[in-house]
């Protein structure tokens, strides 16, 4: 069964470094999403992706973050200059259509000392 | 905009026992909803989804949630817990835009962790 899948699945880095989070989603879906999940809260959007640009964003996702879909298979997510409060889990999802089931990734856990 | 309540942050329930978790969510329109399960160090796994049609949809390991518009509710439920049923639960709902392009985030609740009690 198709699965997306994000590397690494453990990454620490120091404040003020760039991060660069990397999600293969499903290979016939058309539709991106990166999700946050601060340790012991709940899961939050950051941002959507459709035909090569962002189709939506969060509050959250402000000048730090980027997303890029470099060729057919990838999608990034880029922290800029990781601030403590960026630790967190990071899920990237697609789906077939803008409503359809979308499918998670099983995560990237960020961790900024 | 929209947002989820899930208002249990714990539910203990005896192994065999039947289930419900409790969902709300508001929003202005009709949304489309769905539950995920998150165990331990593990993704979200899609349990069911809602989207239109029959109130009451069935979804993968024995789980069914029921849309009450009256009372903009989406439990979840199951008659019947097995140990392997302890895990995070997430309800999510995601917003029906017009035509056109994009893609919509959703929306989750804070969670419900469910123990299972041999």
């Amino acid at each position: 069964e198709p699965e997306v899948t994000q590397t690494p699945s453990h990454q620490v880095t120091q404040m003020g470094q760039e991060v660069i989070l990397r999600c293969v989603p499903i290979s016939n879906h058309l539709y991106f999403y990166w999700y946050r999940q601060i340790l012991g809260q709940k899961v939050e959007f950051l941002v959507s992706f459709y035909n090569n640009e962002i189709s939506e964003k969060s509050e959250i996702f402000d000048d730090q973050f980027s997303v890029e879909r470099p060729d057919g298979s990838n999608f990034t997510l880029k922290i800029r200059s990781t601030k403590l409060e960026d630790s967190a889990m990071y899920f990237c999802a697609s789906s077939t259509n803008r409503q359809g089931e979308q499918y998670f990734g099983p995560g990237t856990r960020l961790t900024v000392t | 905009a929209q947002s989820v309540t899930q208002p249990d942050i714990h539910i203990t329930v005896s192994e065999g026992a039947s289930l419900e978790l409790r969902c709300n969510y508001s929003y202005g329109a009709t949304p489309y909803l769905f539950w995920y399960v998150q165990s331990p160090g593990q993704g979200l796994q899609l349990l069911l989804k809602y989207f239109s049609g029959d109130t009451l949809v069935q979804g993968i390991k024995g789980f069914e949630a029921e849309f009450k518009r009256s009372q903009s509710s989406f439990n979840l439920r199951k008659p019947s817990v097995h140990w392997s049923d302890a895990a995070e639960y997430f309800c999510a709902v995601g917003a029906r835009m017009g035509s056109g392009g994009g893609a919509d985030g959703l929306t989750f609740g804070k969670g419900t962790h469910l123990i299972i009690q041999p």
